[in-house]
């Protein structure tokens, strides 16, 4: 069982700040996706990345996918509240599923 | 345009009963894959069909089932519900087998 470990797993921290949310794995995966889950909801898609080495941007959030492919790292700058929520990694082994992490469930203070 | 669409979004069971849950896809998608989330915790993969062919199976009982219909839509069926089955039933659709657009999900209580 591929299995992705996302850290840490509980994240509470003042409007302003800056933080990183990582996902590690011991397997190589073709690509990565980031979604961020409201309560209640379906994860919606934040960004997926596919060559080691990538860095994506997407406003505050940059994605970083390792150099080995099997890791992944979110850093959110200057977070708000709008950002709280759950964040999942999940990795693309071959394109027949889909491995979720543990999540990251992040709460932004006003 | 329209999202994936789920229903019921809602639902409570009783053990032993029998669910079906559908999954109406993005248009232009004929991917479809099934994930079970306990509170908590991530998604956990349980099918995917791609082209109305099962692609994938996770690690769950014969209980589990599905299928993906000419029109791409798809049901899920669970047989002899536990109350462990109760958990978040999301679907996702996608132009391909790696593509994953979720819908809302059904939240499924089994009483």
């Amino acid at each position: 069982t591929q299995l992705l470990e996302q850290s840490p797993q509980f994240l509470s921290i003042q409007e302003g700040e800056n933080l990183t949310v990582y996902c590690n794995s011991s397997s190589v995966f073709s690509s990565l996706q980031w979604y961020r889950q409201e309560p209640g909801e379906g994860p919606v898609l934040l960004v997926t990345v596919v060559t080691g080495g990538e860095v994506k941007k997407l406003k505050r959030l940059t994605f970083q996918f390792g150099d080995a492919r099997k890791d992944s790292s979110l850093h959110i700058t200057a977070a708000q509240p709008g950002d709280t929520g759950l964040y999942l990694c999940a990795g693309d082994d071959t394109g027949n599923q889909f491995y979720f992490g543990t999540g990251t469930s992040l709460t932004v203070i006003p | 345009d329209a999202g994936v669409t789920q229903s019921p979004t809602h639902l409570i069971k009783t053990r032993g009963q029998h669910v079906t849950l559908r999954c109406s896809p993005i248009s232009g998608h004929k991917s479809v894959s099934w994930y079970q989330q306990v509170l908590g915790q991530g998604p956990q993969f349980i099918f995917q069909y791609y082209e109305k062919e099962e692609r994938g199976r996770g690690n769950f009982p014969d209980r589990f089932s599905a299928r993906q219909f000419p029109n791409y839509s798809s049901e899920l069926n669970v047989n002899a519900l536990l109350l462990g089955d109760s958990a978040l039933y999301l679907c996702a659709t996608g132009t391909s087998p790696a593509e994953a657009f979720f819908g809302q999900g059904t939240r499924l209580t089994v009483v």
